[in-house]
């Protein structure tokens, strides 16, 4: 069974673009999260969406934004990019709203 | 404020030898989860090991084991009989109360190598 799959795996983008990140969950899974790690650091939650709804987010600022679509998968936008969001994008994906989580090997950013 | 703190320095561990990576947190929720996470340099998290707040007994999976102690705070990962395969990034993370949601929140990690 296919895991968590993300793409583009890299990608390199200049400041002031904008990025669009897919994600695609375990087949089943209706939630999907979103996780920014930069590196050295652990990963910080972005968002949650389950059912297509937003079930949190974390502090980060409105320039990101992300849905969910009919499929569950998602996609993850980051508008006026800065160089501070160079970063391991991370996908995850849960049956429910809580419980394990499952990653997908992520999306990594460079902007210049 | 932090709510998970890993402040161990990178590890070295002999190979078959046991190693403990030390976590503390902070909540003042009564219900919370806590994880381990293991991060190899491909990138991907893997699950490791799961304790509940209200679990009375220390959470094992295979060669991982949990020594949680609530009033303390701490939850720290033990990996018995090390393989060079264990060699990664190993985080702890959270998830507090009943939220609705599934958020958690990771300390910065822990390094391990092991060495044959």
């Amino acid at each position: 069974d296919a895991g968590v799959t993300q793409s583009p795996t890299h990608l390199i983008k200049t400041r002031g673009q904008q990025v669009t990140l897919r994600c695609s969950p375990i087949s089943g899974h209706k939630s999907v999260s979103w996780y920014q790690q930069v590196l050295g650091q652990g990963p910080q939650f972005i968002f949650q969406y389950y059912e297509k709804e937003e079930r949190g987010r974390g502090n980060f600022p409105d320039r990101f934004s992300a849905r969910q679509f009919p499929n569950y998968s998602s996609e993850l936008n980051v508008n006026a990019l800065l160089l501070g969001d160079s970063a391991l994008y991370l996908c995850a994906s849960s049956p429910r709203v809580t419980g394990e989580l499952f990653f997908g090997e992520g999306s990594r950013l460079t902007v210049l | 404020a932090q709510k998970i703190t890993q402040t161990q320095p990178g590890m070295f561990v002999q190979e078959k030898e046991a190693v403990t990576l030390d976590c503390t947190y902070d909540t003042s929720d009564q219900s919370y989860g806590l994880f381990w996470y293991k991060q190899p340099s491909s990138g991907e998290m893997i699950f490791l090991i799961y304790q509940g707040s209200y679990d009375e007994q220390n959470a094992t999976e295979g060669r991982y084991s949990l020594n949680f102690q609530k009033a303390r705070k701490s939850a720290n990962l033990v990996i018995s009989a090390s393989q060079l395969g264990d060699s990664a990034m190993y985080f702890c993370a959270m998830r507090e109360g009943q939220r609705g949601n599934n958020r958690l929140a990771f300390g910065k990690g822990n390094q391990v190598v092991v060495i044959p």
